[in-house]
């Protein structure tokens, strides 16, 4: 059974820095593409961005591209995303997502439970 | 950043059919990629329900339906039960601005 299990809710100031945590299993981590959506409050879904385990690359939406940074650890099996200087507008709900498809059909088929960040003085 | 519209909400009585429309343009559904809808129920995970336009996965139900025509898609939901009671999204690839995955503005269906 696929499972993505997500680091718990963070509460920070406006200038820290902040890395949330995503451990997936049940499947091949390194052969599929693991990524990150964000929900703020009261509002829909938007994805930021996207890396291959297998190989570290990395794909941004053009609206968050130098807002975060996405990484992976093959060996813990954990993607993560990082900010290196939070502002009140990051506080949202943010869900790992497992990305599958191919040319013409790209799809998020499994959802991590959330993390919630807040971020305020 | 939301590219693909749907309607804020949509209501119907149990037992009904409700219909939830996307649209989207030349450069996402329009473009020939396929749409994909999700659930998400007040307080959880969104929860994939059709894709590839119209395949269920294992485990949802019959009364959960998607079709696709030109730049638009639709959900529709048959016997409209309480449970189904959450917001829905739609979601497809955009080939604009070196390539994104887009969500629906979503749609929130009440059952009256």
């Amino acid at each position: 059974e696929v499972q993505l299990v997500q680091s718990g809710a963070e509460v920070r100031k406006p200038g820290e820095s902040l890395k949330i945590s995503c451990e997936g299993s049940g499947y091949s981590f390194t052969s599929s593409w693991i990524g990150w959506v964000r929900q703020m409050p009261g509002k829909g879904l938007e994805w930021l961005a996207v890396i291959y385990p297998g190989d570290s690359e990395t794909r941004y939406s053009p609206s968050f591209q130098g807002q975060v940074t996405i990484s992976a650890d093959k060996s813990l099996t954990t993607a993560y995303l990082q900010w290196s200087s939070l502002k009140a507008s990051d506080t949202a709900m943010y869900y790992c997502v497992r990305l599958i498809g191919a040319a013409g059909s790209f799809l998020f088929d499994h959802w991590g439970q959330g993390s919630q960040v807040i971020v305020s003085s | 950043q939301a590219v693909l519209t749907q309607p804020p909400s949509v209501s119907g009585a149990p037992g009904q059919r409700v219909t939830i429309s996307c649209t989207g343009g030349s450069s996402n559904i329009g473009a020939g990629y396929d749409v994909h809808w999700y659930q998400q129920l007040p307080g959880t995970a969104p929860k994939l329900i059709i894709y590839g336009n119209s395949i269920r996965p294992s485990g949802v139900p019959d009364r959960f339906s998607g079709s696709k025509s030109g730049t638009s898609a639709s959900l529709a939901i048959t016997g409209l039960q309480t449970e189904d009671e959450a917001d829905y999204y739609c979601q497809s690839y955009d080939i604009s601005l070196s390539g994104c995955y887009v969500f629906g503005t979503g749609t929130k269906v009440t059952v009256l």
